[in-house]
């Protein structure tokens, strides 16, 4: 299995313009995220989905996107980068059983937005 | 969701134990304590979890406080690949509905050879 992977894992935007992070996951779970982490600070959730067509926002949604059309995909869309969005992106996915849940990240993507 | 408090950073040498401390004085009884952490430059990944009695893994322990307010995770000999970034979350798993995990910016784990 390769588990959770994204691309690019590295990108560079100027100011307004737009691009799609890319997520797959080849575990079959239902549940998948993006997260956002800036310099020296823990993650913030974006998005979510608990499904396939179902998405929701998470604490830090304004200026992204998602959707969900499959279990395996979930993209994240920037319409019009800003600066602010400069970051670290991760995707993850997780499966719930009873109590337990673990989340699976992936590598992560580094957006630069000058 | 229920908040964690846990030191900046601390500092260990290799092959002695380690114990990561961290407060959750307001937790509810349906909140589990998972530990995660992240390594240089990559996502996190789980570490170990539990409710109430103490839980061991290949990859650490766990020790929670009989009233469930701090807990401690415990690498028993630290290697330089356990240098890390450690996060505490607490995660309901009550009849309220879905529940995210809430990542704090954890403790940052130095460990000297």
């Amino acid at each position: 299995n390769a588990g959770v992977t994204q691309t690019p894992k590295f990108r560079i935007l100027k100011i307004g313009q737009s691009m799609t992070l890319q997520c797959t996951q080849d575990m079959n779970h239902n549940y998948m995220y993006w997260y956002r982490q800036d310099p020296g600070m823990g993650l913030k959730l974006i998005y979510y989905s608990v499904g396939a067509g179902i998405t929701d926002k998470g604490e830090v949604p304004n200026g992204y996107n998602v959707s969900r059309s499959t279990t395996e995909d979930f993209p994240l869309r920037l319409e019009l980068a800003a600066p602010s969005q400069t970051s670290v992106y991760f995707c993850a996915s997780s499966y719930i059983a009873g109590s337990m849940e673990t989340q699976y990240f992936g590598p992560g993507t580094r957006l630069l937005v000058l | 969701d229920a908040k964690t408090t846990q030191p900046n950073s601390m500092e260990s040498n290799e092959e002695e134990p380690v114990h990561l401390p961290c407060n959750h004085s307001t937790i509810s009884g349906t909140d589990y304590i998972h530990w995660y952490r992240q390594l240089p430059s990559q996502g996190p990944e789980y570490v170990i979890h539990g409710l109430t009695s103490n839980v061991n893994n290949r990859m650490a322990s766990l020790a929670i406080a009989e009233d469930r307010k701090s807990s401690t995770l415990i690498l028993h000999r630290a290697t330089l690949r356990d240098a890390a970034v450690y996060y505490c979350i607490l995660r309901d798993s009550g009849d309220s509905g879905y529940s995210t995990l809430t990542f704090g910016k954890g403790t940052m784990l130095l460990v000297s050879p």
